[in-house]
């Protein structure tokens, strides 16, 4: 099955600046990968998403890239700001897998003033 | 929040009984879905269901049972041969196949005594 890993775990950065977090899959058939933020007791919520079909998606601050032959995506936030302290996940599934999200480890993003 | 509620927020069981949380949504969505999360942890799918009367196993099922006899209803029961059910629950809920996105509950943090 599908085996999606995480990097880094925990990732500090000074506002302003940017992180970047990344992801790799095993499943080659794997064709949506989206991105969610957790933050502290709460619900995960879908920030960025891509399908196999597109090569970089951005909203605002936020990108996400795909490179389907090496089986990598990322996650981009520039300009970072303190309310993007969080918990991120990537996951992925195949179209024949009924949504079934694999999901990575997570990051702790602390974004300092 | 999406139209998810689960119930309860916090949920305290005694070794060797079983709990059952709630999982309700309101949004006409076919697909739900309920997923463990450990600290450090991604998210862990438990059981998934697409229609009403049917579901399946997901990763780590051993010691939990479910039942979907209504469209907007997942119940997930925690029965005393799961070894360690100290975790937050989350329930999630997808519209269709055709749609991938899927939208978290508030989810129910269990402890055993």
């Amino acid at each position: 099955g599908e085996n999606v890993e995480q990097h880094p775990s925990t990732l500090s950065v000074q506002e302003g600046d940017s992180a970047v977090i990344k992801c790799t899959y095993s499943d080659s058939a794997s064709n949506y990968f989206p991105w969610y933020k957790q933050e502290l007791g709460k619900r995960p919520q879908l920030i960025i998403d891509i399908r196999s079909n597109v090569g970089e998606k951005k909203d605002q601050r936020i990108a996400v890239t795909l490179n389907k032959t090496a089986k990598h995506f990322s996650l981009h936030i520039t300009e970072t700001q303190p309310e993007d302290s969080a918990v991120y996940f990537c996951a992925a599934n195949r179209a024949d897998s009924w949504g079934k999200l694999q999901f990575g480890a997570g990051t702790q993003v602390v974004v300092t003033p | 929040d999406g139209g998810i509620t689960q119930s309860p927020k916090y949920l305290f069981r005694k070794e060797g009984q079983n709990v059952t949380l709630s999982c309700e949504q309101n949004l006409n969505h076919d697909a739900m879905y309920w997923y463990r999360q450990d600290p450090g942890q991604g998210l862990r799918l438990i059981y998934y269901s697409q229609i009403v009367n049917d579901f399946q196993k997901g990763d780590i099922a051993e010691g939990y049972s479910v039942s979907r006899e209504k469209k907007e209803s997942f119940p997930l029961t925690v029965t005393s041969a799961q070894k360690n059910p100290t975790a937050f629950y989350l329930c999630a809920s997808r519209a269709a196949a055709a749609r991938d996105e899927q939208f978290f509950g508030p989810g129910t943090r269990l402890t055993v005594l």
